[in-house]
């Protein structure tokens, strides 16, 4: 049982470049979230899926887009890469809007 | 202000000693609180969930809930130096959202 896989596990970037940050959960969980860390701010909220289907932005949306793929799958995707979102990103999951989130093990992204 | 606050610390304390650990949060709405703990350069991970006024236990946790004062706490009875993370306060707000605080440092010192 993998729980919440993010590819990659690191990436550096140039300034204009996109890419897209993978999530995939094996926990049949309903709800997805993706969030950024940075020090001292904590675990920030960018978007989450509160079920299959639906997308809706947090608190820190621009710059980025998400696509919820399937039950299993939620996307990141950075269109054209800025230094200010050299961070580290997480994807987590949960079963019900009530219950805990698991997380995946993050990807460090340097954008230069 | 953020919806989630915690103090940042270091919260510093000998080994064996109870660590308090606060968070206020901003949603009167709110109705599932949580705490993880990270280690440096890990993901976070759940130590307890609390959804009902009061004290919950488990070995050597207890969480405690105040709707009231919008207020949630985590102790650590008898800590460990491997106690030693940083301990992020998690609310849900608006029954989507998992919003996190900023997370208080604990230094527990041998």
């Amino acid at each position: 049982n993998a729980g919440v896989t993010q590819t990659p596990k690191f990436q550096v970037l140039k300034t204009g470049q996109s890419m897209t940050l993978q999530c995939a959960q094996d926990m049949n969980h309903n709800s997805m979230y993706w969030y950024r860390q940075d020090p001292g701010m904590g675990l920030r909220l960018i978007y989450y899926s509160a079920s299959e289907g639906t997308t809706d932005k947090g608190e820190v949306p621009n710059g980025y887009n998400v696509s919820r793929l399937n039950k299993r799958e939620f996307s990141l995707r950075l269109e054209s890469a800025a230094p200010s979102q050299t961070s580290v990103y997480f994807c987590a999951s949960r079963i019900s809007l009530s219950a805990e989130a698991f997380f995946g093990q993050g990807t460090r992204l340097t954008v230069v | 202000q953020k919806e989630v606050e915690q103090n940042s610390g270091p919260l510093s304390v000998p080994e064996g000693a109870i660590a308090s650990l606060n968070c206020t949060y901003s949603d009167r709405g709110s109705q599932s609180f949580f705490w993880y703990r990270q280690y440096s350069g890990k993901s976070p991970e759940l130590i307890m969930s609390i959804y009902s006024n009061g004290d919950k236990e488990d070995g050597r946790f207890t969480a405690q809930l105040n709707k009231a004062s919008q207020y949630v706490s985590l102790l650590i009875r008898d800590s460990q130096p491997s106690d030693s993370a940083t301990y992020l306060c998690a609310v849900n707000e608006g029954f989507q959202k998992l919003v996190f605080g900023t997370g208080t440092r604990l230094l527990v010192s041998p």
